[in-house]
């Protein structure tokens, strides 16, 4: 098993482009989470899934969009990039009877 | 946002000495992680806590669910270099699906 896959590992954005970081996971796992980390601080969470079709807004979603049409894809959109956007996103995912969220390695972007 | 306030913020200790931090929150949760990020890595899952007053191990580590469920604990015990890292709690509640996490405790291990 692969686990949670993400890509691509490392991107540099101008302001004003779009992208689409990918997060897959192998494990059959229903919920999918994006989090961004900024230096030093903790993990934020951006939007989340609980299922195939069904998306929600975490603490900081402005400025991103997600989409699932499949258990195991969970891509996170940026249309407008900032320079607020640069930070560490990690995609997570986990089963919903327990147990802790699987992270993904981190996508570090930044936009200049 | 659920803050999560984790401490101390940083620890320099010495390689054998025993480690303790600690999470606190306004709000009850009903289950506790403890997770740990090594540099330029995910966080990766050490201890879940599912009930109040819960006291479970993972090897060196020990980690308690408080009985207020406002809190946890986390204690390793002969620290090596590997330990080093950055340790973070994460909270859920029942009526939610999302993880509120704390803002870590970055360890150094002095060999």
């Amino acid at each position: 098993n692969a686990g949670v896959t993400q890509t691509p590992k490392f991107r540099i954005l101008k302001i004003g482009q779009s992208m689409t970081l990918q997060c897959t996971q192998d494990m059959n796992h229903n919920y999918m989470y994006w989090y961004r980390q900024d230096p030093g601080m903790g993990l934020k969470l951006i939007y989340y899934s609980v299922g195939a079709g069904i998306t929600d807004k975490g603490e900081v979603p402005n400025g991103y969009n997600v989409s699932r049409s499949t258990t195991e894809d969970f891509p996170l959109r940026l249309e407008l990039a900032a320079p607020s956007q640069t930070s560490v996103y990690f995609c997570a995912s986990r089963l919903p009877q327990g147990l802790g969220a699987f992270f993904g390695q981190g996508t570090r972007l930044t936009v200049v | 946002g659920q803050q999560l306030n984790q401490s101390p913020q940083s620890m320099f200790i010495q390689e054998g000495e025993d480690v303790s931090m600690n999470c606190t929150s306004s709000s009850i949760f009903n289950t506790w992680l403890w997770y740990k990020q090594d540099p330029g890595e995910g966080p990766v899952l050490l201890i879940a806590l599912y009930k109040a007053g819960e006291l479970t191990s993972n090897g060196r580590l020990t980690a308690q669910f408080g009985i207020t469920r406002k809190d946890s604990f986390l204690n390793i015990s002969a620290s090596i270099p590997s330990d080093v890292g950055i340790y973070f709690c994460a909270g859920l509640r029942d009526t939610g699906n999302q993880f509120y996490f704390g803002t870590g405790t970055s360890l150094t291990v002095i060999p």
